[in-house]
């Protein structure tokens, strides 16, 4: 069964730092481009970031680029979103998703989403 | 804002036939593929349509999906109760470089 099972959400104040973790199986996770997608509380979708199968190509939404990197190991099967300077208005459900028929990173066929974690930025 | 727009509810009674839009621009839809969510309430999101108009295994053939210039829609036929969730649609954007979604329609089942 292909699953996806992010961690690493919390509470944490402005300005702090936190990384998600998202742990794959039930597939070659190294065959596909993977990316990070959030929702603020009963708001809608909103994607964050992407990387290629390989790690070459990643790709940042403007509201986080300079603040939030993305990485994969996939020795591990695993997708890392690391957040630095996190704002209030970062709070939100954070998914995973694996995008399949995607070239280099680009594309928006999500298939399947991990369950999400939940980030809450505040004082 | 959303960078594609939905309405932000449709509703329906059983058996009913109704069609959610999503219109964008020359950079998402005119020249990328849509793909579709459905989310249950509670749950993650889950695909729907993917490349305008496929259906993934397992997704009921009363839904489906079209496009036509920069706006895209989902029909759902024969409407059911299990139906009621939001529905997103999505197409990656060549100005932004990366994926945009519409700010969701929250569908009812009277």
């Amino acid at each position: 069964e292909v699953q996806l099972v992010e961690s690493g959400g919390g509470l944490v104040k402005p300005g702090g730092s936190l990384r998600l973790s998202c742990a794959a199986s039930g597939f070659t996770f190294s065959s596909y481009s993977m990316n990070w997608v959030r929702q603020t509380p009963g708001k809608g979708l909103e994607w964050v970031s992407s990387i290629s199968s390989s790690g070459s190509y990643i790709y940042y939404a403007d509201s986080v680029k300079g603040r939030f990197t993305i990485s994969r190991d996939n020795a591990k099967n695993s997708l890392y979103l690391q957040m630095n300077s996190l704002r209030a208005e970062d709070t939100a459900v954070y998914y995973c998703a694996r995008c399949s028929s995607c070239y280099n990173g680009r594309g928006v066929r999500f298939d399947p989403w991990g369950q999400g974690t939940l980030v809450t930025v505040s004082s | 804002q959303s960078v594609l727009t939905q309405p932000p509810s449709a509703s329906g009674t059983p058996g009913q036939r109704v069609t959610i839009s999503c219109s964008g621009s020359s950079s998402n839809i005119g020249s990328n593929t849509v793909n579709w969510y459905q989310q249950l309430p509670g749950t993650a999101p889950k695909l729907l349509i993917y490349s305008n108009n496929q259906r993934p295994s397992g997704v009921p053939d009363r839904f489906s999906g079209s496009k036509s210039g920069t706006s895209a829609s989902l029909a759902i036929s024969g409407l059911q109760s299990e139906d009621e969730a939001d529905y997103y649609c999505a197409a990656w954007d060549d100005s932004l470089t990366g994926p945009v979604f519409g700010g969701g329609t929250k569908l009812t089942v009277l």
